[in-house]
């Protein structure tokens, strides 16, 4: 298993140029979140989806909006970039319930995504 | 604003030493959660402890929680050169579903 997959793992961007980022995962998992960590303020969640279909609002979503294609995918768009945008992306999933091994709270982590822009 | 934050914000010893680090949370926890992570890297799961646990070991580490004072230690036995990473604590606010606060992370860094 790949576990959770990220693309791209850099990118650059002018402001007011949008992008998606992309996450998926492999392991069956039903919920699946977008984190960005900025210095010394750890990850802040953007958006959150705790089931195919469903998609709400963490703590910082403005600015941004999500798609949650498929139960693999979930993806992160920035409509017209600020470089108060400029960050690091973390993607995470975690396990439904009943799943052997850790617990359904615990959350996979992607490699990230470093994005910035000017 | 935070749920958690760690203390103390940066942490350096030498091998073999214990490492300690410490988080404080502000509202009502289903569990915490600890994670490391490596310079450039995602997130990996240490460790989780429920609210209604006082302690929970894994290998070399050993955590603690105290609902009463709305805190938890990590603590690291015997570090290594490997164990140089920031370490975040993360919450499971009662209510909140499966999301997690992160608090802001210690960094430690394990010198031979």
């Amino acid at each position: 298993n790949a576990g959770v997959t990220q693309t791209p793992k850099f990118q650059v961007l002018k402001t007011g140029q949008s992008m998606t980022l992309q996450c998926a995962q492999d392991m069956n998992h039903n919920s699946m979140y977008w984190y960005r960590q900025d210095p010394g303020m750890g990850l802040r969640l953007i958006y959150y989806s705790a089931s195919e279909g469903t998609t709400d609002k963490g703590e910082v979503p403005n600015g941004y909006n999500v798609s949650r294609l498929n139960k693999r995918e979930f993806s992160l768009r920035l409509e017209s970039a600020a470089p108060s945008q400029t960050s690091v992306y973390f993607c995470a999933s975690s396990p439904p319930p009943g799943t052997s091994g850790r617990p359904q709270e615990t959350q996979y982590f992607g490699p990230g995504t470093r994005l910035l822009v000017l | 604003s935070q749920q958690g934050e760690e203390d103390p914000q940066a942490l350096s010893i030498q091998e073999g030493e214990n490492a300690t680090m410490n988080c404080s949370y502000k509202t009502s926890i289903n569990n915490l959660q600890w994670y490391r992570q490596n310079s450039g890297r995602g997130l990996v799961h240490l460790i989780l402890i429920r609210s209604n646990e006082r302690e929970k070991h894994s290998g070399r580490l050993r955590v603690t929680l105290d609902t009463s004072k709305k805190s938890s230690s990590l603590l690291i036995t015997a570090s290594r050169a490997a164990d140089t990473a920031s370490y975040f604590c993360a919450t499971r606010i009662t209510g909140g579903g499966n999301k997690l606060t992160f608090g802001t992370g210690t960094q430690l860094k394990v010198e031979l």
